[in-house]
């Protein structure tokens, strides 16, 4: 059974920063990862996606690598912005059907 | 385009009502289906999903049940709710290029 964590859980920081979300994953036979932002009370909203073939994605100022065969994925966000705050999930999928396991996520606030 | 809805918002039942919430999808044939529920501080957890009419996976064992009426309309349902089931429920599609999350509906169980 999947199981996914994510650390830290909760994370501070001044606007204008860079940051790194991490993500660990037991099974390491995904068919892909996804990122996600979840503002408070909200649904999901896709960041990226990343095959199990590919090591990294790129949109605007955020990357996401995946190292499948340690479990790991990050997600890193450049020159953070008060509007960056959310709760940022990761979410591998299997193969097959792709179900997505889901961490509790890290929750972002961006002090102006 | 290729959207997904899903309604109500936000809900309040009494312990032992019924409920029925409903997620449809359009700008696609034939979509794979998820029910998620995120609890208050918990990860989100697959309840249900589809991969064609009438075809229902159930992930965990609760007091829900889902169905597939048609192509693209995911309905979940309880005849008895329960405290324990109040949360954050969420409809996701699975497309090519990942999945797409439906806005929630927040059930309050009183």
């Amino acid at each position: 059974k999947q199981e996914v964590t994510q650390i830290p859980a909760a994370l501070s920081v001044p606007e204008g920063e860079n940051l790194v979300l991490n993500c660990s994953f037991t099974d390491s036979a995904i068919y892909n990862l996804q990122w996600f932002r979840q503002d408070p009370g909200k649904g999901l909203t896709s960041l990226l996606l990343i095959q199990s073939s590919q090591r990294e994605q790129t949109s605007g100022r955020l990357n996401a690598s995946l190292d499948k065969s340690s479990g790991r994925s990050t997600l890193y966000i450049a020159a953070s912005q008060p509007g960056d705050s959310a709760t940022y999930l990761c979410a591998p999928g299997d193969f097959g059907n792709e179900k997505l396991t889901f961490g509790t996520g890290t929750r972002l606030t961006i002090i102006p | 385009s290729q959207t997904i809805h899903q309604w109500p918002a936000t809900l309040v039942q009494p312990v032992g009502s019924p409920l029925s919430l409903e997620c449809t999808v359009e700008g696609t044939s034939n979509p794979n289906l998820y029910w998620y529920r995120q609890a208050a501080g918990r990860g989100l957890q697959l309840l249900f999903y589809s991969v064609g009419i009438g075809q229902i996976s159930s992930e965990v064992p609760q007091n829900l049940s889902a169905s597939r009426p048609q192509d693209r309309q995911f309905i979940l349902s309880s005849k008895k709710l329960l405290l324990s089931d109040s949360g954050f429920y969420l409809c996701a599609w699975r497309k090519i290029y990942g999945y797409t999350f439906g806005s929630g509906t927040r059930l309050t169980v009183v």
